[in-house]
């Protein structure tokens, strides 16, 4: 079974740009997750989809924004970039979001300039 | 709040020794917990979960045992290989009193690991 894939794997934009990321989850996954990883801040939730709904949300600015679409695809979108946007984004899927396990994408890199 | 404090890193062995990471946890409700795994360039990978107290998750050698009196989640290898060298990352997955997470996982900090030949 695929895993979870995430395109683009790197990125590089400019302050003041918008950026969207895109997440597979693994087939019959409905629920994917979003993460932000720097190395100040260490791994930090952005937010939940299932089933097309966010259910949950972390403590994130308005800028960052989130869909999933009816096959459970899920896209990530940050606009208005500033520096310190500047991270890896992981994404993550399980069956329901619930205390089950959480399987990761390779994550994309994006660097703001 | 939910929080995960993680031992400081970072780490370094000689190949064969014994490892221990610290982890405790903070958390309301019943949480599951989780180690993972990152090697350079990846994303994470799941080591090992418990779901209950008492419970002890292991994969690969790597073991830990989910202690509710002491709220910890310790790492531990009796040998470890070079190969091992990675970021570790204790994690837990919250649950409201519907018994529902939502999909979040509170991440420690993660304890860089190095093993030399």
């Amino acid at each position: 079974k695929a895993g979870v894939t995430q395109t683009p794997r790197y990125l590089i934009k400019t302050r003041g740009q918008q950026v969207t990321l895109s997440c597979s989850p693994i087939s019959g996954h409905r629920s994917v997750s979003w993460y932000q990883q720097t190395p100040g801040q260490g791994l930090q939730f952005l937010f939940e989809y299932f089933s097309e709904t966010q259910r949950n949300k972390g403590n994130f600015p308005g800028r960052f924004s989130g869909r999933q679409f009816s096959n459970s695809r899920s896209e990530m979108n940050v606009s208005t970039l500033e520096l310190g946007d500047s991270a890896l984004y992981l994404c993550a899927s399980s069956f329901f979001g619930g205390l089950e396990t959480q399987y990761f994408g390779p994550g994309t890199r994006l660097l703001v300039l | 709040g939910n929080s995960v404090t993680q031992m400081e890193g970072p780490v370094t062995l000689s190949e064969e020794a014994f490892l221990t990471i610290n982890c405790t946890y903070t958390a309301t409700g019943y949480p599951s917990l989780f180690w993972y795994v990152q090697y350079p360039g990846e994303g994470l990978q799941l080591l090992l979960k418990a779901t209950k107290a008492d419970d002890k998750g292991s994969n690969k050698g790597f073991e830990a045992t989910y202690r509710k009196e002491t709220t910890s989640f310790h790492l531990e290898k009796g040998s470890v290989q070079v190969s091992d060298s990675a970021v570790y990352f204790c994690a837990l997955s919250e649950s409201n009193a519907g018994g529902t997470s939502y999909g979040k996982l509170t991440f420690g900090q993660g304890t860089i690991l190095t093993v030399h030949p």
